[in-house]
Parts: structure tokens; sequence; C-alpha cells
């Protein structure tokens, strides 16, 4: 289809391990989002990039959450030596610019366990 | 302080009823707002942008008062599909969302 695919759609890890979770935003949309949402709770916004500008990394919850955005597509972010609280759905979002409105993808639900 | 404030809610409301909600952002630069449903375990849908001049879609009708920085949603003639989480979005060099105020709709 059309919109933002996320995969995997579930991911059950132990903890202490790595993950790698993937968004194909929109094609040719230039903002791409990454939230955490934990059940009941609000997005929780994680990192933004915008083109080719430096991401907004300010609500990355420690040096243990990283991404990336090759060739201004596709986008990983990876979590290392996961913890329990890493636990959460993580949604990705995409828009055409930073002022168009996001479309998300059906997410990522990530259980440590 | 939040950069959006949403009452949590839950609003309980009979079918027929007419709901409003309200939410207010802190920074007077922002330059664009939206309304959005999250449904359940689903992902937030688009449900409409807000204008200045306010704007119409259907029972739903969003308006933007800049002076005092809040954002409103009406909801005329509720129906139980109606029921969902609505998420106030605020928009300054990049998206600030609201926690969300729940909906239920009765029969």
């Amino acid at each position: 289809g059309a919109g933002v695919s996320q995969s995997p759609s579930n991911k059950v890890t132990e903890k202490g391990k790595d993950v790698e979770l993937r968004c194909d935003p929109i094609s040719g949309h230039t903002a791409l989002y990454w939230y955490r949402q934990s059940l009941g709770q609000g997005l929780e916004f994680l990192i933004y990039f915008q083109g080719n500008s430096a991401p907004d990394k300010s609500g990355l919850p420690s040096d243990r959450f990283s991404a990336e955005r090759t060739g201004g597509s596709v986008s990983t972010l990876t979590i290392q030596r996961t913890q329990q609280e890493d636990s959460a759905v993580y949604l990705c979002a995409s828009s055409l610019d930073k002022n168009q409105p996001q479309h998300f993808g059906d997410g990522t639900r990530l259980s440590i366990l | 302080r939040k950069e959006v404030e949403q009452d949590p809610g839950p609003f309980n409301v009979p079918e027929g009823a007419t709901v409003a909600f309200n939410c207010t952002y802190s920074n007077s630069a922002s330059q664009s707002f939206f309304w959005y449903r999250q449904d359940c375990r689903k992902e937030p849908k688009l449900l409409m942008s807000v204008y200045s001049s306010g704007n119409e879609d259907g029972r739903f009708t969003a308006q933007l008062n800049r002076a005092s920085q809040y954002i409103s949603l009406l909801i005329r003639d509720s129906k139980l599909s109606d029921s969902a989480t609505y998420l106030c979005v605020v928009n300054k060099e990049r998206f600030y969302f609201g926690s969300g105020t729940k909906l239920n709709v009765k029969p």
C-alpha cells in the first residue's frame, strides 16, 4: 500500500538484547518521526528527521536509543541492551514536509521479557 | 509546562449529544494545528486540520483562537462510533501531541 509501513508488527525479546525497528515512510515525505506509547498513555516523542537537516534527538530517553534515516527514506530505531521499561508500542509517522499533517504506521509492539 | 494541555476525560455522553473538547498550547508562535483520533490499540489518524477561520467537516467543527492559545473540537449528533481518544496537535518546528481526551458515547 501507499501508507507508512513498520516492521516487525510485534517483537518479543529478552532483557539485555538489542532490537531494531524499521519504518518505511510514504514515498516523497521529507519528515519522519518516531514515537513511543505505553498502554493507556499519550504519545512520547523520540526523534524527528527533516530532509537533510540534523535530526532532533531531544526525545530519546537514554543513550541506549538511536535512530538513523538512510537516503532520506527508510529509518531504523535501535534499542541496545533492552530493559523491561522499554516495552511499548513504537510508532513511526511521516509527513510531506514539516508543516503538513503526519500519517502513522501501525506500530511495532515491543515486549521485553 | 507541557506544550499542549488537554482534559483527559473521560467524557461520557449519550448518542445524539453534542460534545466539545478544548486544548491549550503554550507557544504563541505555533504554526499549524490539527485534531487526531486514536482508537484503542490503534495508531492515531488525522481527523481534521484547524484554521483560525474555523472549519467544519460534517458533524465536526474545529476552531482556533490564537489570542487565547486554545483549540476546540465540537462533535454534533454523537455516534457510538465516535468513541475514541481525541488528540490535539500543535506544530512549531515539530509536532507536539496532547495526551488526549477520551470520549465514550453510550447508547
